[in-house]
């Protein structure tokens, strides 16, 4: 079993749309939870970092965590053409190296 | 340019050569990683230094070497390629630094080198 799950999609919505993406996790020790956008042939960007449980909001962007369950999302409100990446949540524990979920391919059509 | 960059950006060769993947930061960050990209495994820890000098092994360390004389620079090599390390390989770095609920950090990452092991 893989530390960090993620639905891989492809997801596909309309512009305008709430978008939700999702990471499930098994090692309590991670306490750290971070969202990245890569867009293709770039790099990851990070998107969004929390730290404890609750909600972060930035923008048209929300982080969720909630760490009695070990499950993360991140919502897009009014998604648009420009969000169509692919998302992948990173978690951290007290060492310095990110565990990477696969990703989630999001297409926004306009 | 500031920031990171890594080359070559392409990258093919044959079985059984000795590749290097160079990356370059001017941040003087004290972390540096490396990452290959797969799909449906994510991005999978190679290798990361703490400072120069200091290497440790990430999740998929077999068949690479690294090395780190210089804080700014972060090379990895394929001694003896094969067709399985075909992929995007990805530099990162990052600094720690204390902030509200813990030491915080950042990775930066490069625009990533594609190889094809043939």
């Amino acid at each position: 079993q893989k530390e960090v799950e993620q639905d891989p999609g492809p997801l596909s919505v309309p512009e305008g749309a709430i978008v939700s993406l999702n990471c499930t996790y098994s090692n309590s020790a991670f306490q750290y939870f971070m969202w990245y956008r890569q867009y293709s042939r770039k790099g990851p960007e990070l998107l969004m970092y929390t730290y404890s449980s609750g909600n972060k909001e930035d923008g048209r962007f929300t982080a969720q965590v909630d760490k009695s369950s070990k499950y993360i999302s991140l919502f897009i409100r009014d998604s648009q053409p420009s969000d169509s990446a692919t998302y992948l949540c990173a978690l951290r524990g007290s060492a310095r190296q990110l565990t990477f979920g696969s990703g989630t391919q999001l297409t926004v059509l306009p | 340019d500031a920031g990171i960059t890594q080359s070559p950006r392409y990258k093919i060769t044959e079985t059984g050569r000795q590749v290097t993947l160079m990356c370059h930061q001017t941040w003087s960050h004290s972390y540096m990683f490396w990452y290959r990209q797969d799909l449906g495994h994510g991005l999978r820890l190679i290798y990361y230094s703490a400072a120069a000098d200091i290497t440790d092994k990430g999740e998929v360390p077999d068949g690479y070497v690294v090395s780190r004389s210089k804080t700014e620079n972060f090379p990895l090599t394929l001694e003896s390629a094969t067709r399985s390390q075909t992929s995007v390989y990805f530099c990162a770095s990052s600094e720690f630094f204390l902030a509200g609920g813990g030491a915080k950090n950042i990775q930066y990452f490069g625009a990533g080198t594609r190889l094809s092991v043939l």
